[in-house]
C-alpha cells in the first residue's frame, strides 16, 4: 500500500542532543510537509517543501532545519531540542493540484 | 494566531445520535476546508471535504456543512457509531498549499 512513513515512532533524547527524524513516501507526491503538535494543540506547519522548494513558516525556530534529498524522504533535524520541543511531529504529502494531505503515524519526541 | 478554532475540546454521544462537531475560522480567504479522524497513535486520516463555493457536501453517515458568512463549518455523524470515537480535526487551506488545523475536537460515542 502507498504511503508515508514516519521513523522512528517514538525517540528520546536529551537536552541540547541533536535528533534526526524521517519521513519517507511512496505516493510520489511532490509536496511535503512537518508539522509540530503539542498536547490539545493544533498540528503547527514547520514548513513545506513544494518540489525542491523549501518553504519555512517565520515562526518556526533556527533550531529546526529540514532536508529533502530526493521525492521520497525528507528529513527534520532538531540542532538542540529544548524541553519545550516535546511534541508529536507530524510529517504530511499531497500531490500538486490535490488538496488533501496524507499524513504519517508521526514521531512522538521526548526531551528528557 | 490561531486561524481555525474548535472551541469544544470533548463530546459525548449515544450510539446511534447524531454527533455535530463545529469549527469557526477567521481568514476569508480560505478555499477549501477538510475535516481529520484521529486515533491514538496514529496520523490523522483524511474524512471529508468541502470547497467554499458549496455549502454541504455528504458522504456516508458524514456530511461537512458550510457557512462562509458566518465562517464555521460543522461536521455531521449520523448515526454515530462506538468506531467513530477518536479526535476530529478540522482544517482550513488557501490555495490549497498551507494548511491550518483547529485543536481537535474529542468524540466519544457511547454505547
Amino acid at each position: 500500500d502507498a504511503m508515508v512513513i514516519q521513523n522512528p515512532r517514538y525517540q528520546v533524547t536529551q537536552f541540547g542532543k541533536p535528533v534526526t527524524l524521517s519521513c519517507s513516501q511512496t505516493l510520489n507526491h511532490n509536496v511535503m510537509y512537518w508539522y509540530q503538535q503539542k498536547s490539545s494543540q493544533a498540528p503547527k506547519l514547520l514548513f513545506h517543501y513544494y518540489d525542491k522548494d523549501f518553504n519555512n513558516e517565520a515562526d518556526t525556530p533556527d533550531n529546526f532545519q529540514s532536508r529533502r534529498p530526493n521525492t521520497s524522504f525528507c528529513f527534520l533535524d532538531i540542532r538542540s531540542p529544548g524541553l519545550g520541543d516535546a511534541a508529536m511531529y507530524l510529517c504530511a504529502t499531497r500531490m500538486s493540484g490535490a488538496n488533501v494531505l496524507t499524513f504519517g503515524a508521526g514521531s512522538r519526541l521526548t526531551v528528557l | 494566531d490561531q486561524q481555525v478554532k474548535q472551541n469544544s475540546p470533548s463530546l459525548s454521544v449515544q450510539e446511534g445520535r447524531i454527533s455535530i462537531l463545529n469549527c469557526d475560522y477567521t481568514n476569508s480567504m480560505f478555499d477549501y476546508f477538510l475535516w481529520y479522524k484521529k486515533y491514538p497513535a496514529e496520523g490523522p486520516t483524511f474524512l471529508i471535504s468541502i470547497s467554499s463555493i458549496k455549502d454541504k457536501n455528504e458522504d456516508g453517515r458524514f456530511t461537512v456543512f458550510l457557512n462562509k458568512s458566518a465562517k464555521h463549518l460543522s461536521l455531521h455523524i449520523v448515526p454515530s457509531q462506538p468506531g467513530d470515537s477518536a479526535v476530529y480535526f478540522c482544517a482550513a487551506s488557501r490555495t490549497g498549499n498551507q494548511f491550518y488545523f483547529g485543536t481537535g475536537t474529542s468524540l466519544t460515542v457511547i454505547p
